[in-house]
């Protein structure tokens, strides 16, 4: 059973801060890694995704990618209140097939 | 800008009624998926298709139907609804490659009484 493990939160910053998201998954084949933000009553909205080791940067966010560990984090620079959402974290699944694994997500808020 | 389109946001039906729901997608992608969403249990896939008239089932398909006639459509059907099919029922799109990328639409929020 592929599966995508994040702390459901909430996991409360200050603003200004870094918030920093964790997210493990189960299957070592996965090649594919997405951060998906998420605010209440509206659809995920694709803000990350990483295929390789290492950090990807993309303005305040950064994720981070551990293949040997089955880890991937999203690190937010500067949070803004406009920040607090819930955040799912996906996993594509190894081979042909064009699937994600979500896991539950983690919803951050931002104090101001 | 990838546009992915539901046709509903709002819907209310009742207890064994036939519900359709429409996806329409405008990147011209090959993959098209139907998810629902319920706190606590995330989202969950309930059939996706590869291509023009080609579907697989999910994780959760009983209860379910869908059909792709056309490349940028992909419909689910609720046979006959009941009310632990109510939810937050999101469409997306992502075309093939590496990526895996997918791109949802606004979703609908059905009840079901």
């Amino acid at each position: 059973q592929k599966e995508v493990e994040q702390n459901s939160g909430p996991l409360s910053v200050p603003e200004g801060a870094i918030a920093s998201l964790n997210c493990t998954y189960s299957d070592r084949g996965s090649q594919s890694f997405f951060w998906y933000r998420q605010y209440s009553g509206k659809s995920p909205e694709l803000i990350m995704s990483i295929y390789s080791n290492g950090d990807k940067e993309d303005g305040r966010f950064t994720a981070q990618l551990n293949k040997a560990s089955q880890y991937v984090s999203l690190l937010i620079r500067d949070s803004q209140p406009s920040d607090s959402a819930t955040y799912l974290c996906a996993v594509g699944y190894g081979g042909a097939t064009n699937k994600l694994i979500f896991g539950t997500g983690t919803l951050l808020a931002v104090q101001p | 800008d990838v546009k992915v389109t539901q046709s509903s946001r709002y819907l209310v039906k009742r207890t064994g009624e036939k519900v359709f729901l429409e996806c329409v997608q405008d990147m011209d992608h090959e993959n098209m998926f139907w998810y629902r969403q319920d706190p606590g249990l995330g989202l969950r896939l309930i059939y996706f298709s590869y291509d023009v008239k080609m579907k697989e089932k999910g994780d959760i398909p009983e209860g379910y139907s869908v059909s792709r006639e056309k490349k940028e459509r992909f419909s689910l059907i609720l046979e006959s609804a009941s009310t632990n099919q109510t939810s937050m029922y999101l469409c997306a799109s992502g075309g093939n490659g590496q990526g895996y990328e997918q791109y949802f639409g606004p979703g609908t929020r059905l009840t079901v009484t």
